[in-house]
């Protein structure tokens, strides 16, 4: 089955500067790569998604890049805020593993005013 | 704001107790799934229900119950369960499952603590 690691587990960062998380998958027939991010005591929400057909997509301050080649894709935040102080999960799935989410083991970020 | 609501926010039950957890969608989604997620770790997948049908379960416990009343509504059934069941149940819904790259919309939980 798929496998997803994301690194770092930790990210500390100064209100302004970028941010960025690292995920890999194994799995060469997925296709799809959400970006989660959950606040204290809340649900995951959506931030952004990527398919395997972009190699950049951008919202905003965030952006999410893919390497099909190498299996990987990362999330970028730039001009931090407090508010983005979060946990953050990368996800993958395809219709070759029943198109289930496998989520990576989560990065908590805290931007420091 | 969240499309997908969940009641109750909270719910403390003792081992031989029978509870539910209940989940609401009006997006016209027809997969709707049911997640565990423990302290500092991802969601765990635990049902899904696609078009009122259960699809996957994850070798779920029996003492966890799925139900899908209808396209809009799905329940968790909770009985004799065990503190270390103890965790956030994540209610989440997408379009369908019939295609890769539907978005998944999670609600914001049901924190359940077992005494």
């Amino acid at each position: 089955g798929e496998n997803v690691e994301q690194h770092p587990s930790t990210l500390s960062v100064q209100e302004g500067d970028s941010a960025v998380i690292k995920c890999t998958y194994s799995d060469s027939a997925s296709n799809y790569f959400p970006w989660y991010k959950q606040e204290l005591g809340k649900g995951p929400q959506l931030i952004i998604d990527i398919r395997s057909n972009v190699g950049e997509k951008k919202d905003q301050r965030i952006a999410v890049t893919l390497n099909k080649t190498a299996k990987h894709f990362s999330l970028h935040i730039t001009e931090t805020q407090p508010e983005d102080s979060a946990v953050y999960f990368c996800a993958a799935s395809g219709r070759a593993a029943g198109n289930k989410l496998t989520f990576g083991g989560g990065t908590r970020v805290l931007v420091k005013p | 704001d969240t499309e997908v609501t969940q009641t109750p926010k909270h719910l403390v039950m003792g081992m031989t107790n029978k509870k539910s957890l209940k989940c609401e969608q009006h997006m016209g989604h027809r997969a709707m799934y049911w997640y565990k997620q423990k302290a500092k770790k991802p969601p765990e997948l635990m049902f899904v229900y696609s078009y009122e049908k259960l699809s996957i379960n994850e070798s779920v416990p029996s003492r966890f119950s799925p139900e899908c009343p209808n396209s809009s509504l799905l329940n968790l059934h909770l009985h004799a369960l065990q503190p270390e069941d103890s965790a956030l149940y994540l209610c989440a819904s997408s379009r369908d499952r019939g295609f890769s790259g539907n978005t998944i919309y999670f609600g914001e939980g049901s924190w359940l603590t077992v005494v």
